[in-house]
Parts: C-alpha cells; structure tokens; sequence
C-alpha cells in the first residue's frame, strides 16, 4: 500500500532552517509528484511547493520563493523539504503529499511533521 | 485567505444531508477537476473525492460530489458521528501553477 513516513518533531530557534524528510513506499517514487503542504494550528491548508521526482524540477507559490527547498534522493524514495529563516509564524505542521498527476492536487499524505519555531 | 471559498461551518443530525459549498474561479475550479478532503482531528487529511465525482476505494457511498462552472459542492447523507471533521475542498489553479486549496469547513453532527 502507498505510505508517506514524515520525519518527527523539530523545535527550531528564529532565524534558522528546518529540514524535513518524507520516505515513500507503495509505489513508483518517480510516477507521482511530491508536494508540500502546511497548516498552522487551527487553520486551513496552505501549499508551499512541488517536485517531480524524476526530474528534481520544483515549482512554489510566491510567498515561498526563496525560501523554500524541496530535493529527493532517488535511491531511497524519500523527498526532503528545507525551510529557511523561520519566524513564529512558520509553527504549523507540514505535510508531504503524492501528486495525483497534471493539472490535479494530492491523493496520499504523510503523517504530518510539527515544525515549532520559539526562542 | 484561500484561493477557494467554503463556509467555515456546517451542522446537521444523525440521518440528516449536509451539502457543503466551495467557490473558485475560472483558473482553477471552472478548468480543473475538484477534490474533496476529510480531516479528522489531529490526523492528516484524507482523500474523500477525487476528480471531481468519484469515491476512492473505501470511502462510503454517503458522500457524493459535483460541480457546476466555478463552484462545487459536497454532500453527506445520512450523516453519521462518525463524519464529524474538517472537510476541504481543492483543485489545480493554471495561474498559481499548483494546488489551491478551500479554507475548511467544520461539520458538526448535533
């Protein structure tokens, strides 16, 4: 069956970057696009950013452009998302989720990894 | 504020239907196929309805789908404790280049 394992929690100081990892397993790693997603405590659901594995090509919304990193290292099946200069307002949980094909969102999703950013 | 528009709550009683809406734009909903999330609490959402209409393996045939223009729409039947979460709606946006998503809706069953 498809599965998505996120890394656990991260506790980071302002300023700092977080690196997060998701291990796919279930299904041809390089078929699905992964995607990137987060929600803040209470809040809806946010897209940071995409990747085709095959390719390692990356696309991100504007308000993530620079400060987003999304890699994959093919021979483990697993995508990692690094998020540089947090602030408190980067606290949410993130989320790795397969991509369903073109022009389409998501169909499997990660656990979930809980990013707090406190001094 | 998200890309699509869901009212921020629903409610209904045991048996009851629940219809929840999601608004977009010619960019995403109006051209692209919608998807449907269930979000249970604490847990990472789940795909409820994909390509607009259809039900995964596993997810009962209580929930339905559709779409009309730029607007979509969810609906419960026979509402059940157990369908008490978060629901989202999404779709592909050509402008964005990516996945928009709907702010949620929180559906209570009284």
């Amino acid at each position: 069956q498809v599965q998505l394992v996120q890394s656990g929690a991260e506790v980071k100081k302002p300023g700092a970057s977080v690196k997060v990892s998701c291990k796919t397993s279930g299904y041809t790693f390089t078929n699905h696009d992964i995607h990137w997603v987060r929600q803040a405590t209470g809040q809806g659901l946010e897209w940071m950013g995409w990747m085709n594995p095959k390719s390692g090509h990356t696309g991100f919304p504007q308000n993530f452009q620079g400060r987003v990193t999304i890699t994959r290292d093919t021979s483990i099946t697993t995508a990692f998302m690094e998020l540089s200069s947090l602030t408190s307002e980067d606290t949410a949980v993130y989320y790795c989720a397969r991509g369903r094909g073109y022009y389409d969102t998501v169909d499997y999703w990660g656990q979930g990894t809980r990013v707090t950013v406190s001094s | 504020q998200s890309v699509l528009t869901q009212p921020p709550s629903a409610s209904g009683s045991p048996g009851q239907v629940v219809t929840i809406s999601c608004s977009g734009s010619s960019s995403n909903i109006g051209s692209n196929n919608v998807n449907w999330f269930q979000q249970l609490p604490g847990t990472a959402p789940k795909l409820l309805i994909y390509s607009t209409d259809l039900r995964p393996s596993g997810v009962p045939e209580r929930f339905s789908a559709s779409k009309s223009g730029t607007s979509a729409s969810l609906a419960i039947s026979g509402l059940q404790s157990e369908d008490e979460a978060d629901y989202y709606c999404a779709a592909w946006d050509d402008s964005l280049n990516g996945p928009v998503f709907g702010g949620g809706t929180k559906l209570t069953v009284l």
